[in-house]
């Protein structure tokens, strides 16, 4: 069965901490994403990546950086959590040239206190 | 106007019902469009994949698109309660990598025993 496992389903940081969020797929997919979601605004697309070493911004890149150094593994760190970085975060990946929409990850619920 | 407007609901139907869930977009270039199912605190999951206009029936449920009215539509027969959940649409223009998928934010339904 095909997946993309994150490797928290819940963390609790403090305000300040480095936080980095894992992100492993076994699709042999190009293309991998970052979203967080919240109630009433959606899926809000924060990074994306189409090869290693390759990210482009998404809508609301601040306070994120992205490392893609194997085409399996994409990572969303958070440089300084702040309170309104709670939120559950979601990656998800496609394959390139192919349009069978994309396989999410069960999402990383991220409390910053 | 927003690419993608998809009523947040919630909706509530009696198991059984005849379930319609719909989306409006505003870019005349999206060509694939996809519905994702997504449990409580769970990832989305791909449910319907259709490109163009037209209908495309999987068991209970239809999707089906209007390009001309830019409408597209899910129809969920007899309802289960298990059917309750948060139900995206997603669309995208391009064939390949380039272009990503634009997401509505979610009608959250809800089937009653």
């Amino acid at each position: 069965d095909v997946k993309v496992t994150q490797s928290s389903r819940y963390l609790v940081k403090r305000t300040g901490e480095k936080v980095f969020l894992e992100c492993v797929q076994d699709m042999d997919h190009e293309n991998m994403f970052w979203y967080r979601q919240d109630p009433g605004l959606g899926l809000r697309l924060i990074y994306f990546s189409y090869d290693v070493k390759m990210k482009e911004k998404g809508d609301i890149p601040e306070g994120y950086s992205v490392s893609r150094e194997k085409k399996e593994r994409f990572s969303l760190i958070l440089e300084s959590a702040s309170t309104n970085q709670t939120s559950m975060y979601l990656c998800a990946s496609s394959a390139q040239g192919l349009d069978y929409g994309y396989t999410f990850g069960s999402g990383t619920r991220l409390t910053v206190v | 106007q927003k690419e993608v407007e998809q009523d947040p609901g919630p909706l509530s139907v009696p198991e059984g019902a005849i379930v319609s869930l719909n989306c409006t977009y505003s870019n005349s270039a999206f060509q694939y469009f996809m519905w994702y199912r997504q449990y409580s605190r769970k990832g989305p999951e791909l449910l319907m994949y259709t490109y163009s206009s037209g209908n495309k029936e999987d068991g209970r449920f239809t999707a089906q698109v209007d390009k001309s009215s830019k409408y597209i539509s899910l129809f969920i027969r007899d309802s289960q309660p298990s059917d309750s959940a948060t139900y995206l649409c997603a669309m995208k223009g391009s064939f390949g990598s380039q272009g990503n998928l634009i997401f509505g934010k979610g009608t959250k339904l809800s089937v009653k025993p």
